[in-house]
């Protein structure tokens, strides 16, 4: 079962924060995500594996809430460099690894 | 660390003709590696996961005998297209887990094959 994705798409000034969420009707087990640019293949960003972790550096992170069927990728005064598809990827219990729809983010300067 | 490749990164064939591409774990022992496709704009869509020294599994609605899949050590694993035909033209990438356990996967830079 696809995670749903929100925004589908995003512009933004650079400088300005940007929130993308995944979410799930049931709970996952894992949610990773990932940045693809154009023409290129996915780059991991980073893995929740707990009920209401939060990880990342102060520019990107991502939480996973208690229920574990939503977490969210925070991008903080964003930089050119982060335009791109963001995808989050989920793990059901017993179940394959299943990617989102992706969220195409533009960065502007 | 955690590199991935995939040759060929570009493949241009006619109908009919078969098709190998491989993908190896550069500095880590893969025991399971999955084999995606994309089509542009769209998300990767999983076809198959390869377990080393075992048959692949192939994801609902994929043909086993149109996409063979071969993990052959630890470190490498081929997808073969049989018989290409236009509609298999896409955007092919695999990904590997290390036999660590680690969480995550480590994507090569993916194939671009285009039948004519």
């Amino acid at each position: 079962q696809q995670p749903v994705q929100s925004p589908q798409a995003v512009i933004l000034r650079e400088g300005e924060d940007a929130v993308i969420n995944c979410s799930s009707s049931k709970a996952l087990y894992s949610v990773h995500w990932y940045r693809q640019k154009h023409g290129e293949a996915p780059v991991f960003l980073m893995i929740l594996l707990k009920g209401g972790e939060q990880k990342g550096h102060e520019k990107i992170s991502a939480s996973f809430n208690e229920k574990k069927q939503q977490s969210s990728l925070y991008l903080t005064a964003s930089q050119l460099s982060y335009s791109g598809t963001y995808f989050c990827g989920a793990r059901n219990y017993g179940q394959n690894f299943v990617f989102g729809p992706g969220t195409r983010l533009s960065v502007l300067p | 660390g955690a590199v991935v490749s995939q040759h060929p990164s570009r493949v241009i064939c006619k109908s009919g003709t078969s098709v190998k591409i491989e993908c190896r774990s550069l500095d880590f022992q893969a025991t399971t590696m999955f084999w995606y496709r994309q089509f542009p704009k769209q998300s990767l869509m999983l076809m198959a996961t390869s377990n080393e020294g075992s048959k692949a599994t192939y994801e609902q609605g994929v043909e086993k005998d149109k996409f063979l899949i071969n993990h052959a050590s630890l470190t490498l694993s081929t997808l073969t297209v049989t018989s290409a035909h236009p509609e298999d033209s896409s955007f092919y990438i695999c990904s590997a887990i290390p036999w660590t356990g680690e969480e995550t996967q480590y994507f090569g830079p993916g194939t671009r094959l285009l039948v004519l």
